[in-house]
């Protein structure tokens, strides 16, 4: 079955601690795998993804694919990071995206 | 350049009503995706069109429909309402393939009563 799994609903930091928002993905072929953020009272917008291999605002994601997953990480978290994040993807035959359920992360001056 | 528009941004119907949800594509894209969020969870795919045809469908009733216009906006219509179609209804386009990510709505807020 295909299915993105984001084990924590809410992750908590002050501000300059390291992030690491979790995302582990089942899926019979090779996805692609991307990163969306949704700041307050904005729309969901794409972050990062896998093939890009790029760094935004900060954050990076590696896909390991022997555990099969996609962790957003950033060594120091910013408090303008706060924000919902959904990892999400799309198979070789398909364009759909597939989303976990989020995770909101706080920062805390 | 233009992002994605939908309308309306809220909408109230009663049991048993039938919606019609309306999306423009971000310039230069040619395909469109509508999601379902429920609260507190990610958004749910319920179906693609491209060059105006459904290409690609999620685990939604056929109650669940769409169009898309040749000027690549879109729209989707639900009929028989029920409760739990309350939701938040994402469009989201972009240029065939989707490798490059999609460009998101603001969404229509659903509420059945």
């Amino acid at each position: 079955a295909q299915r993105v799994t984001q084990p924590e609903k809410l992750l908590s930091v002050f501000k300059g601690a390291p992030v690491e928002l979790k995302c582990n993905y089942s899926y019979s072929g090779s996805p692609e795998l991307f990163w969306y953020v949704q700041y307050s009272r904005q729309r969901l917008q794409l972050l990062l993804r896998h093939i890009s291999r790029e760094s935004i605002k900060g954050f990076t994601a590696d896909l390991n694919k022997g555990e099969t997953s996609f962790h957003l990480k950033k060594p120091f978290a910013q408090e303008e990071d706060s924000a919902m994040y959904y990892c999400a993807l799309s198979g070789q035959d398909t364009d759909k995206l597939i989303f976990g359920t989020g995770t909101r992360l706080q920062v805390f001056p | 350049e233009t992002g994605v528009t939908q309308s309306p941004t809220h909408l109230i119907k009663t049991r048993g009503q039938q919606v019609t949800l309306r999306c423009s594509s971000q310039s230069g894209h040619n395909t469109v995706s509508w999601y379902q969020q429920a609260l507190g969870q990610g958004p749910q795919f319920i179906f693609q069109y491209y060059r105006e045809e459904e290409n690609g469908r999620g685990n939604f009733p056929p109650r669940f429909s769409g169009l898309q216009f040749p000027n690549y906006s879109s729209e989707l219509n639900v009929n028989a309402l029920e409760l739990d179609d309350s939701a938040l209804y994402l469009c989201a386009s972009s240029f065939r393939g989707g490798e490059y990510g999609y460009t998101f709505g603001s969404g229509t807020r659903l509420t059945v009563v």
